[in-house]
Order: C-alpha cells, then structure tokens, then sequence
C-alpha cells in the first residue's frame, strides 16, 4: 500500500517568508508525528496528533511554529515568518494507532532552506 | 530523558554478522528500548523494538542486558542494503510516541 508521502520534496525560501509543509499518512492510521533533522544531526520530536487533536506540543519550538490536522488525514506544519535556523528536514510520521506509536512510519521528508 | 551512546561507526562486510550496541546507563524501569534504522536520502525506518526480554523478528534481534544498561542490536547476514545509520533509541511507557534520536551509528557494508 501507499506509503506516509509528504509535499514539497524541496522547499527554498527567502528569510521572513512562511512556509505551509504537507503531509498525507498511511489510510487508516490514526496518530501522526512531525520531526525536524537539521543537518548531521538527530531527529528532534516537534509534535503528534492523536486523529485531529494535538495533545503534546512540547516539541514545537517557538510559537511561529503551528501544525493541524483534518480528522484522520492530512496535516500541515506551518512556519511563519522564517529564520535561517529553521532550515532543515522536515520528517512526518503516523502509526496505526498511539498504543503502536513504537512502530512509526516515516516519508521521505521536505528539505527547508531558508536563504 | 534517558540518554543512549552508540559507537559512530561500525564497518562490516557483507554476508557476516553484525552487533550493534547501544549503552543506556540511566534507562528507568518503564523505558522501551527502539532501533530505527535510515537509509541515505530517505526517513527512518522501524526495525525493532523491546522492554526486558530479547526479541527476534524478520529484519534482526535485539539483545537486552540482565540490567538493562546496555543493549545490542543484531543483523544476522549483513546486505549491502543494510548501510544506513541505525539509532538506539529509548522512550518512556507514558510517552513512546516521542523518539528523540541522537546521532546513530553509521553502518558501512564491504562487499
């Protein structure tokens, strides 16, 4: 089946601009997690919506960074006014269920240079 | 949270087995032991995961310390597919949906 896809693959933007990251989960699974992965580094836990409602924010790491979810579907990570810093990969995952958070799948990623 | 350390590279050649450890001193009674694995260019994938007791499954094995301080992931007959960075992750029993990665260790396959 159709795997966790995420859109753009590739995203330059110009220092102040906001940027809206998409992505689409595998059909039925129900928790979805957006990471970030600045160059030779680990993943860093942003946030993860339980279907639509987003119970731990504590990842996310300034307030111009935002994230929805249409029920059991599609979220878009959004970030405002952006900042040199904020360029990285953008990973997004979801898994069947919480309880089976331990086995997430994750897309290939939005690659985020802010210029 | 718990920390982890992992070698940052391991070499092996292929059709031989390779062990992977990970050392996590201050693991806590409720943390779950994970290894993802990630390809060049692509997201990580999930590969295994356990509490106490060693666990088996079609990608590899994971072997658990008696104190569970350290652990060992094992690939039984290394493919040159299996070059990525594999991370050793831990998450608490309340929150293993947030696996925070550190740097892995990067697994070079010789043919």
């Amino acid at each position: 089946g159709a795997g966790v896809s995420q859109s753009p693959s590739n995203k330059v933007t110009e220092k102040g601009k906001d940027v809206e990251l998409r992505c689409d989960p595998i059909s039925g699974h129900t928790a979805l997690y957006w990471y970030r992965q600045r160059l030779g580094q680990g993943l860093e836990f942003l946030i993860y919506f339980q279907g639509n409602s987003a119970p731990d924010k504590s990842g996310l790491p300034s307030d111009r960074f935002s994230a929805e979810r249409t029920g059991e579907s599609v979220s878009t990570l959004t970030i405002q006014r952006t900042q040199q810093e904020d360029s990285a990969v953008y990973l997004c995952a979801s898994s069947f269920s919480l309880v089976l958070s331990y086995e997430q799948y994750f897309g290939p990623g939005t690659r985020l240079t802010v210029t | 949270d718990a920390k982890t350390t992992q070698p940052n590279s391991m070499e092996s050649n292929e059709e031989e087995p390779v062990h992977l450890p990970c050392n996590h001193s201050t693991i806590s009674g409720t943390d779950y032991i994970h290894w993802y694995r990630q390809l060049p260019s692509q997201g990580p994938e999930y590969v295994i995961h356990g509490l106490t007791s060693n666990v088996n499954n079609r990608m590899a094995s994971l072997a658990i310390a008696e104190d569970r301080k350290s652990s060992t992931l094992i690939l039984h007959r290394a493919t040159l597919r299996d070059a990525a960075v594999y991370y050793c992750i831990l998450s608490s029993g309340g929150s293993n949906y947030k696996l925070t990665f550190g740097k892995g260790t990067l697994l070079t396959v010789n043919p």
